[in-house]
């Protein structure tokens, strides 16, 4: 059960180029969200989707982008990468039911801008 | 808005012994939802405990309990007998509630490191 998978897991860019991070997930879930982890800042909310066809900003959404054309996937993209883009990044999902079921994450994403 | 505090950066506990993580919140909301979740050095986040807002009793997961107060907006978490694997960080998550927006948005606090030492 692959749950929640997200490629690539390691990536190394130059300032200025662009890249897609795509996460899936195999268990039909509504809601997928793209969160950063920098160190001492816990998990911040780029942009998340509540189905296929919808996204919304979160909480630091300037320098990305995102896309949901089919329900399992979620892209997120950087048009032109900067320094500050550097962190860990993780992709989540969660069915739109039940108030108690927790987001399932995948196992995250490390992106070096040189 | 939420916010989710975390006031312990790093915290020892033998093993063995219980510990406990501490979580404060704010919200205006009435409805509510509290996670903890678990990142040991391998880097997946792993959920451990739910709390909501309405439950009458404190949550119990195995060796997770959650201390839940309400009217003092805190939500620590407690690990009995600790293990050399419960050596991680551990975060604490707010779900926001049913009619801010939509989308059972989390927000996190800043994490605990917890060591567990022989």
């Amino acid at each position: 059960n692959a749950g929640v998978t997200q490629t690539p897991k390691f990536r190394v860019l130059k300032t200025g180029q662009s890249m897609t991070l795509l996460c899936a997930q195999d268990m039909n879930h509504e809601y997928m969200y793209w969160y950063r982890q920098d160190p001492g800042m816990g998990l911040r909310l780029i942009h998340y989707s509540v189905g296929e066809g919808t996204t919304a900003k979160g909480e630091v959404p300037d320098g990305y982008n995102v896309s949901r054309l089919k329900k399992q996937n979620f892209l997120l993209g950087l048009e032109s990468a900067a320094p500050s883009q550097t962190s860990v990044y993780f992709c989540a999902s969660r069915g739109a039911d039940r108030d108690r079921q927790p987001q399932h994450f995948g196992d995250g994403t490390r992106l070096s801008i040189l | 808005a939420q916010k989710i505090t975390q006031t312990q950066p790093g915290m020892f506990v033998q093993e063995k012994e219980a510990v406990t993580l501490d979580c404060t919140y704010d919200t205006s909301d009435q409805s509510y939802g509290l996670f903890w979740y678990k990142q040991p050095s391998s880097g997946e986040m792993i959920f451990l405990i739910y709390q909501g807002s309405y439950d009458e009793q404190n949550a119990t997961e195995g060796r997770y309990s959650l201390n839940f107060q309400k009217a003092r907006k805190s939500a620590n978490l407690v690990i009995s007998a600790s293990q050399l694997g419960d050596s991680a960080m551990y975060f604490c998550a707010m779900r926001e509630g049913w009619f801010t927006g939509g989308g059972n948005k989390l927000t996190f606090g800043t994490g605990t490191q917890l060591k567990v030492e022989l």
